[in-house]
């Protein structure tokens, strides 16, 4: 299986402040074939279902904030939110999809400062 | 739009065989994989399997031993059969889509449906 660690564990940013969640893979989830990053980004708020923010390590979904951004390549990746909202506060998860089983990082809680 | 329903029992006994449906609207059933996710009170996200239309599957091995995922798609709906459930297997259980056949990353979700084994 492919692991996947994210840190840190909990986050405390001040509004306005850029807050960055990092998730490293076990094995790389980089397809050499079509040069695509098989790694996701969700938030999950209480008491809802995860959403899903970015695929392919960098695509936002329709209708995400530009503040959301993801990059990386190969086993590191980062979720960055430029400008903290209040709306932000959530857990966020890492998900490879490289291979079965699909595997999600442990979730980084994000709270304000 | 794409809607996702879960529905379970709530409260299954240990040793007994947990099982919730998803109901699908919207989309096209037929063009997608189908999978389930569960998440213990507090805890992340584990993905248990998926099902395509035509019946086929794909299990975590963690699981797999103890696992039936079936679709029916007459209705729109597939399910999930959990053997020999034991506290551990206490879950909010969600029902997912594949976003397509090369895109594995989950673009809807279902609101979850709690199972509690407990005696």
């Amino acid at each position: 299986d492919i692991v996947m660690t994210q840190s840190p564990d909990s986050l405390a940013v001040s509004l306005g402040e850029r807050a960055t969640i990092n998730c490293k893979s076990s094995q790389s989830v980089l397809y050499s074939s079509n040069n695509k990053n098989y790694l996701a980004w969700y938030q999950q708020k209480p008491r809802q279902p995860p959403k899903l923010l970015i695929y392919w390590a960098s695509t936002r979904e329709s209708g995400v904030p530009d503040r959301f951004s993801g990059s990386g390549s190969g086993t590191d990746f980062t979720l960055t939110i430029s400008s903290l909202q209040a709306e932000d506060v959530a857990v966020y998860y890492c998900q490879q999809y490289y291979g079965t089983p699909y595997t999600f990082g442990q979730g980084t809680k994000l709270e304000i400062k | 739009q794409v809607q996702l329903q879960e529905s379970g029992p709530g409260l299954v006994k240990p040793s007994e065989t947990l099982s919730v449906t998803c109901a699908v609207s919207g989309g096209s059933f037929r063009s997608n994989y189908w999978s389930w996710i569960r998440q213990p009170p507090g805890k992340g996200l584990e993905w248990i399997g998926y099902i395509y239309y035509r019946g086929s599957t794909s299990s975590n091995p963690s699981l797999k031993s103890r696992i039936t995922i079936s679709v029916d798609t007459s209705k729109n709906q597939f399910s999930l059969q959990l053997s020999s459930v034991t506290a551990a297997d206490t879950a909010v259980y969600y029902c997912a889509r594949h976003h397509d056949s090369i895109s594995f990353f989950f673009d809807y979700w279902g609101q979850g449906t709690l199972v509690t084994v407990s005696s």
